[in-house]
């Protein structure tokens, strides 16, 4: 069974930085892309962030655009996203999440998540 | 960037019964439309793609339909585990890739 599991988040101040990590087992990571999405508290689900099974072709949300970065380490089996310029609104559980397919079709079906990691944006 | 509405925003049914959910796109998303679960405290687990297919290890009970702007997921009859928030999602024009903003299935 695929498995997905998220670290980095915590509590942060305005304007900080933090970087998530998603270590991914038990699929070939370098066939797949990659995908963050995240929920506000009490809220819906959000896309973040895509990134293509080789890492050369990536996609934000305009929201996060400029701010949120995403990679990866094939080398390693594991999806990054480094966040800066913090905002109180990005306040979220940001899930990792697996394509469906290697193919364009399929990449932004989402069939594994992670259980997500917090991210606090608090003075 | 297309919106995607879900309606009702909530949903009160027994067990046993079949419950509808709705989910309208503000232009065509073709069959490019998912459904996901999610349980309180858990992450999504995908239900239906292509707007009717299953996902692997879901339920029979489980069914999508539709096409274009309009389209449904049914639960056939529903049993205790099944009571969440469903959410659909279009893939057909990213990015962005949207959600609704969810159905709450509660027990009646």
């Amino acid at each position: 069974q695929v498995q997905l599991v998220e670290s980095g988040g915590g509590v942060v101040q305005p304007g900080g930085s933090l970087r998530l990590s998603c270590a991914a087992s038990r699929f070939t990571f370098s066939s797949y892309g990659m995908h963050w999405v995240r929920q506000g508290p009490g809220k819906g689900l959000e896309w973040v962030a895509f990134i293509r099974f080789d890492g050369s072709d990536k996609h934000y949300a305009d929201s996060v655009k400029g701010r949120f970065t995403i990679s990866r380490d094939n080398s390693k089996n594991t999806l990054y996203l480094q966040i800066n310029s913090l905002r109180l609104e990005d306040t979220a559980v940001y899930y990792c999440a697996k394509s469906y397919s290697g193919y364009s079709s399929g990449w932004y079906i989402f069939d594994y998540w992670g259980q997500g990691t917090l991210v606090t944006v608090s003075s | 960037e297309i919106v995607m509405t879900q309606s009702p925003a909530t949903l009160s049914v027994s067990p046993g019964e079949r419950v509808t959910f709705s989910c309208r796109a503000s232009q065509s998303v073709n069959s490019n439309l998912a459904w996901y679960q999610q349980k309180r405290g858990q992450a999504p687990r995908l239900l239906i793609y292509g707007a009717s297919t299953r996902a692997t290890g879901i339920p029979a009970r489980f069914s999508g339909s539709g096409s274009g702007t309009e389209f449904t997921l049914t639960i056939s009859s529903l049993q205790s585990e099944d009571f969440a928030v469903y959410y659909c999602q279009q893939y057909d024009d990213w990015p962005p890739s949207t959600f609704g903003q969810g159905t709450k299935l509660e027990i009646k």
